[in-house]
């Protein structure tokens, strides 16, 4: 079965740029989705297919998709940016999702 | 403004049937432009895809699930419903329903806890 993973962490500064990256076998042929979710929230859009920003998802979240490796890039990371993000793809009609990254801003 | 709320018994007994409904308001689940899915979420783990149903009732499952889940959809009610029978205290979840499009989850459920105990 199709596998995306995902870092268990990552730490950045405030002000800096975050990357989070979600790994899979040809990745690269398939569009990527990514998800923020704080705790006890919902998940929510942050990218779909690859590169592209939902309404009302903020310029400094942008994402690349190219071989085995799909990035999330957040850039001047704020503390409000603090959460698990999920990255998700489609296998024959399944969806997958990675495993989770935590993000922390310290 | 779509929004989709589910509902149902927040506490299931092992071996019975898990049942939810997904009630979709602001826009028609009848659009073809759309799939609708469920999504679980066990207390401190990663979300985990359930399947997902077309408005004329096509389907798609996890494999993993396949041979416990159904997914139904009510176009006259602007709903659609999981059931996962057998279930055991590793079926216990937060339990998400959401839709699908350009290939993203877009619009998500608050979420219900399903705990399955005796």
């Amino acid at each position: 079965s199709y596998e995306l993973t995902q870092p268990p962490s990552v730490s950045v500064s405030p002000g800096q740029t975050a990357s989070i990256t979600c790994s899979g076998d040809k990745l690269g042929d398939k569009y990527a989705s990514w998800y923020q979710q704080r705790p006890g929230q919902s998940p929510v859009l942050v990218i779909y297919q690859d590169t592209k920003r939902p309404s009302g998802i903020p310029e400094r979240f942008s994402g690349s998709n190219s071989g085995n490796t799909a990035t999330l890039t957040i850039s001047g990371t704020q503390a409000v940016d603090e959460a698990e993000y999920y990255c998700q793809a489609w296998d024959s009609s399944t969806v997958i999702f990675g495993g989770g990254t935590k993000l922390t801003v310290l | 403004q779509v929004q989709l709320q589910e509902s149902g018994p927040g506490l299931v007994k092992p071996s019975q049937t898990l049942s939810l409904t997904c009630t979709v308001s602001g826009g028609s689940i009848s659009s073809g432009d759309y799939y609708w899915s469920w999504i679980r979420q066990p207390p401190g783990k990663g979300l985990e895809w359930i399947g997902y149903i077309y408005y004329s009732g096509s389907t798609y499952y996890n494999p993993s699930l396949k041979s416990r889940v159904t997914i139904s959809v009510d176009t006259s009610k602007n709903q659609f419903s999981l059931k996962l029978s057998s279930v055991t205290a590793a079926d216990t979840a937060v339990y998400y329903c959401a839709r699908v499009v350009g290939g993203g989850l877009d619009y998500w459920g608050q979420g219900t806890l399903v705990t399955v105990s005796s």
